[in-house]
């Protein structure tokens, strides 16, 4: 199947900072990505859905300015958390479709982001 | 609007014994319909999944699930667990091939017990 990879799997970072996020399809082109958020023993919450080369949409409650996403190409999306909080430690985790007719989504490893 | 209901957040099962996990889900139109599964600290990862044809999908790992239109039902089953699946089981659902969201349950957790 199609690989999905993201990276970091772990970061710790100060309070304040911003920490970036890729995520990249490796032998397939992504048209749209999707970044979940996970909090412990919880489903996922889709944050937002980027296509490549337009901007993000945004789930409602999901700060935009905070929450950065870039699709600058087929294979690549970042996801950059802006002057991070402790209440923005979770497990990020991003997502590939295609429209290339196979209908399920790939998952990268996800992203565990401690802030301190 | 699509919606998928996991019915049970947590299933202890013995080790060999068989597990059901529950997935129903609601659409108007046709669907796609999935199952992930999620180690800790992990991405998720397809199980199986129903397009269309045979209502009956199967895993490699000895996991199937069974499509029933009429009951809205997209069940996943295994007649002998082991350890090794323990973990985190998410059910989910398409109308669309190509560039919306999944929607998700909420997950269950299968907890094999030696």
């Amino acid at each position: 199947g199609a690989v999905v990879s993201q990276h970091p799997s772990r970061v710790i970072c100060k309070s304040g900072t911003s920490v970036k996020i890729e995520c990249r399809s490796l032998d397939f082109q992504a048209t749209t990505m999707f970044w979940y958020r996970q909090f412990p023993k919880q489903s996922l919450m889709l944050m937002a859905t980027s296509n490549e080369g337009s901007k993000a949409t945004y789930e409602q409650g999901v700060e935009k300015d905070k929450f950065l996403i870039n699709h600058a190409s087929l294979t690549l999306s970042t996801l950059t958390v802006t002057s991070a909080h402790p209440e923005d430690s979770s497990f990020y985790i991003c997502s590939a479709r295609t429209n290339s007719g196979v209908p399920e989504a790939f998952f990268g490893q996800g992203t565990r982001l401690t802030v301190v | 609007a699509q919606s998928v209901t996991q019915l049970d957040s947590q299933v202890p099962v013995f080790e060999e014994a068989p597990v059901e996990l529950r997935c129903n889900y609601s659409s108007s139109v046709s669907v796609y319909l999935f199952w992930y599964v999620q180690y800790p600290n992990q991405g998720l990862q397809l199980l199986l999944k129903y397009l269309s044809g045979s209502t009956l999908v199967e895993s490699i790992n000895g996991f199937e699930a069974e499509f029933n239109k009429s009951q809205t039902s997209f069940h996943l089953r295994k007649p002998s667990v082991h350890i090794s699946d323990t973990a985190e089981y998410f059910c989910a659902v398409s109308d669309h091939p190509g560039n919306t969201p999944l929607v998700f349950g909420k997950g269950t957790r299968l907890s094999v017990i030696a």
